[in-house]
């Protein structure tokens, strides 16, 4: 079956570092995959689109990677901030083409000053 | 612009009753989605519509309806509440047939005694 693993324990680092964050996936090879900020009580908001083509993405303090040999993403978030705190979802389109986001289970950032 | 609001954002059901949540976007989209969001277990696609007048099962569409009321509206129904259904609700549009990032409404907490 297929299946998006994200680490489901709070990954805890001190302002200032990069926090890294992990998207496994397996049994299906996407075209683009997708990477969401949940804030307490909120609905997701989109962060970064990847594709497959592409090794990389930045968007300021953002960096996204794609390995689909892997089939893994990784999402850094560089200079933290305790307002980076949030749970950190990614997505992928497991539709075959119908362009419908399945959502891994997220992992929560906690950030320290 | 609103982009996806949803209402209620609260409602507590007795077993057994009947609810309609409500869903509206303002950015012209053509895909509709609504997920539930339980602890442990991530967004769930409940049901989703790619186009005015269609409606399709997500993973787990089982005691629920859907109505696609028109381009803009996209609600769920609860025809006999069941503590299972205690959840957080979230309805989310997208450009339909692209590769495109979902916005998502505020979510309704749902809560069935």
């Amino acid at each position: 079956s297929q299946k998006i693993e994200q680490n489901s324990e709070a990954l805890n680092i001190q302002e200032g570092k990069t926090a890294t964050l992990t998207c496994n996936y397996t049994n299906y090879s996407p075209a683009y995959l997708q990477w969401y900020r949940q804030d307490p009580g909120r609905g997701p908001v989109f962060l970064l689109l990847i594709r497959e083509n592409e090794k990389e993405k930045r968007k300021e303090r953002l960096k996204v990677t794609f390995d689909t040999t892997l089939k893994q993403s990784l999402f850094h978030i560089t200079a933290s901030q305790p307002a980076d705190s949030a749970t950190y979802l990614c997505a992928l389109d497991l539709s075959g083409g119908s362009y419908i986001p399945t959502f891994g289970r997220g992992t929560s950032l906690i950030v320290h000053p | 612009n609103a982009g996806v609001t949803q209402t209620p954002k609260f409602q507590v059901l007795k077993t057994g009753q009947s609810m309609t949540l409500q869903c509206a976007q303002d950015m012209n989209h053509n895909s509709m989605y609504w997920y539930r969001q339980d602890p442990g277990m991530g967004l769930r696609l409940i049901y989703y519509s790619a186009s005015e007048g269609t409606t399709d099962k997500g993973e787990v569409p089982n005691g629920y309806n859907v109505s696609r009321l028109n381009k803009r509206e996209f609600s769920l129904r609860l025809e006999s509440a069941a503590p299972s259904q205690t959840s957080v609700y979230f309805c989310a549009s997208s450009e339909a047939g692209v590769v495109s990032e979902a916005f998502f409404g505020q979510g309704t907490r749902l809560t069935v005694v």
